[in-house]
């Protein structure tokens, strides 16, 4: 089936740690995000890329990366400089025009 | 800037139709109003989008006004199954990108 693929669903950062998350998509589209969620609140925009090797910045950058290499994946590092990364982590895709955007189904990080 | 404003929370009861309002009064000629839905922990799930016309799949209907400055989700017989909450959504075509709305938590009761 067609869909898009997160891993790890739980995952433990230390302290100076960097940490990536999966995201890998089969529905051949060419826009992916990263969103981010806290309990209770709704999601927030990480970074998003509408073609390969390309991507922007979206309202809460500060402290992540990301790269776009395959048009399949699009990984997010939380780096040590991301101060509160305890959060749920959404990775979406879309195709063009008024396709809708599909999700998956998330991986929560905490801190050890 | 917010995009769309939802009201934080409704309930209805279990059967009746549940009618969720979006207010997204700065949209322009090529925005799209999608419609999400997350239970607990969980992806969002598509539900339907529009952009001028009103809109119905096996889910929902969605009623746009004639000035696109407002929309309204309907679920015509709600279940308990539809608990969850409810995201309007504005899509900027030309860059692509989704601006999210606070949500409405929907509780259906029996």
């Amino acid at each position: 089936d067609g869909g898009i693929t997160q891993s790890p669903k739980y995952l433990f950062r230390k302290e100076g740690q960097n940490v990536t998350l999966s995201c890998e998509q089969n529905l051949n589209h060419d826009a992916m995000y990263w969103y981010r969620q806290d309990p209770g609140q709704g999601l927030r925009l990480i970074y998003y890329s509408q073609i390969v090797n390309d991507f922007q910045k979206g309202d809460i950058a500060e402290g992540y990366s990301v790269s776009r290499e395959k048009k399949e994946s699009f990984p997010l590092t939380v780096t040590s400089a991301q101060k509160n990364p305890t959060a749920f982590y959404l990775c979406a895709s879309s195709g063009r025009l008024s396709q809708p955007q599909h999700f998956g189904d998330g991986t929560r990080l905490s801190i050890l | 800037d917010a995009k769309t404003t939802q009201p934080p929370s409704m309930d209805c009861a279990e059967g009746r139709a549940a009618n969720l309002p979006c207010n997204h009064s700065t949209i322009s000629g090529n925005e799209y109003v999608y419609w999400y839905r997350q239970i607990h922990s969980q992806g969002p799930q598509y539900i339907i989008h529009g952009l001028k016309n009103n809109e119905t799949n096996e889910m929902a209907s969605l009623i746009i006004t004639e000035d696109r400055k407002s929309s309204t989700l309907i679920l015509p017989h709600a279940t308990l199954r539809d608990t969850a909450v409810y995201y309007c959504i504005v899509r900027v075509v030309d860059f692509n990108k989704f601006y999210f709305g606070s949500g409405t938590k929907l509780n259906v009761k029996p």
